[in-house]
């Protein structure tokens, strides 16, 4: 596709169930990183995937978030066992990974709207 | 760690008036970011600044990068209700297997009134 989509834009579920969201990058970026922004810590990063690898994995909260990634492309990021505080806007995005040192620019999707109740 | 401040948080002008967001970034980088984001909507890229002493303009706006002081501004020239939007500027924070994960400041929310 022409950009970075995410998928559902706005979800709403119940405390305590569990929850996928899904980030489809752009076509050849092999870099993929979650960021979260919410009301009170404003945007922050969660993890980094480098093709199916996920080296970066520090800004995960807790050990409730999990992500994968396949054939390189599609990530899901899941939230299990949800909590009010896990309310937030969930973006992905995606970079074409180069030579070290190079600057590669991040490209950011629409975002996933989760609110726990 | 890394951290980002940015100032002001909010600020309301007027159309016609110029302004500046400050960056502050407290680590060595190279690179650094400015976003826009209007209400429910995502990341716009702006300005990517790169080396030291780097200045990008684009219509009313102006990105400048001091790295020495670990600075970087943007400037608003003669503020239409157009730009009005949330300003963000963001570091790169090199993680792990080659994370180039950005660290963002908490935005500038900014008003420009008629």
């Amino acid at each position: 596709g022409a950009g970075v989509s995410q998928s559902p834009s706005n979800k709403v579920t119940e405390k305590g169930k569990d929850v996928e969201l899904r980030c489809d990058p752009i076509s050849g970026h092999t870099a993929l990183y979650w960021y979260r922004q919410s009301l009170g810590q404003g945007l922050e990063f969660l993890i980094y995937f480098q093709g199916n690898s996920a080296p970066d994995k520090s800004g995960l909260p807790s050990d409730r978030f999990s992500a994968e990634r396949t054939g390189g492309s599609v990530s899901t990021l899941t939230i299990q066992r949800t909590q009010q505080e896990d309310s937030a806007v969930y973006l992905c995005a995606s970079s074409f990974m180069g030579l070290a040192g190079v600057y590669n620019e991040q490209f950011f999707g629409p975002g996933t709207r989760l609110t726990v109740l | 760690e890394l951290k980002v401040e940015q100032n002001p948080l909010f600020l309301s002008m007027q159309e016609g008036k110029n302004y500046t967001i400050y960056c502050n970034y407290s680590t060595t980088s190279d690179r650094l970011y400015w976003y826009r984001q209007d209400p429910g909507k995502s990341l716009e890229s702006l300005f990517v600044l790169l080396s030291n002493g780097a200045v990008k303009q684009e219509g009313r706006l102006m990105a400048s990068l001091d790295t020495k002081a670990r600075l970087s501004t943007l400037h608003i020239t003669a503020a239409v209700h157009d730009l009005s939007a949330t300003y963000f500027c963001a570091v790169d924070s090199p993680g792990g297997g080659g994370s180039e994960k950005l660290v963002f400041g908490k935005g500038t929310k900014l008003t420009v009134n008629p």
